[in-house]
């Protein structure tokens, strides 16, 4: 099925250590988004992308870093995570114009311990 | 900067009540509104939508949104909830053409409990 597919879905880790979150459309989607969900604060923006080869920082960047070498795939890293990062994770792609919405995957649930 | 607010945090409801939520954003120019739910254990999937035209749109299973640019609101509503509906609600926003990358700034959630 077409959509937005996130790797992994779960994930434990110990303070300090890295990993990548991989976001991958198949839907020649222009735009794509991470977004971070804590309770009572909705979706919070890390980083997005307008196109391939570019990025830009949304309200939440720090600890994080993102690619985005081929259009349809969307990473996101936590270099040296921290306990605060503790969240789930949401990618989403959009046409340019938006006109449809964001399509979203569905979630990784991450814990720093 | 943008911003919306979602002043329920949770509510809770018994199946056939009417339902509104409320959504206000702080932006003055054009702008683009959404309604999103979140089911349990799910992703947020797309309610309904406001570009432009009709001020009362109408989305999914029975849920109707109304916008009023007077007053920089966009609440959702429907007359009969049911058991079903219980999820997390999101208002999102973007600035419409001036919002480079077409970014969707979030409420902060209303949970819907509906009982049976």
């Amino acid at each position: 099925n077409a959509g937005v597919t996130q790797t992994p879905k779960f994930r434990v880790l110990k303070t300090g250590q890295s990993m990548t979150l991989l976001c991958a459309q198949d839907m020649n989607h222009e735009y794509m988004y991470w977004y971070r969900q804590d309770p009572g604060m909705g979706l919070r923006l890390i980083h997005y992308s307008v196109g391939e080869g570019t990025t830009a920082k949304g309200e939440v960047p720090d600890g994080y870093n993102v690619s985005r070498l081929k259009k349809q795939n969307f990473l996101l890293g936590l270099e040296s995570a921290a306990p605060s990062q503790t969240s789930v994770y949401f990618c989403a792609s959009s046409y340019r114009d938006n006109f449809y919405g964001y399509t979203f995957g569905s979630g990784t649930r991450l814990t720093v311990v | 900067a943008q911003s919306v607010s979602q002043h329920n945090h949770h509510v809770i409801l018994s199946e056939a009540a009417s339902l509104e939520l409320g959504c206000n954003y702080s932006y003055g120019g054009t702008v683009n509104l959404f309604w999103y739910v979140q089911y349990p254990g799910q992703h947020l999937q797309l309610l309904l939508k406001y570009f432009s035209g009709d001020p009362l749109v109408k989305g999914i299973k029975g849920f109707e949104a109304e916008f009023i640019k007077s007053k920089f609101s966009f609440n959702l509503r429907k007359p009969s909830v049911q058991w079903s509906d219980t999820a997390e609600y999101f208002c999102a926003v973007n600035a419409g053409l001036y919002n480079q990358g077409g970014k969707l700034i979030f409420g902060q959630g209303t949970e819907l409990s509906v009982k049976p």
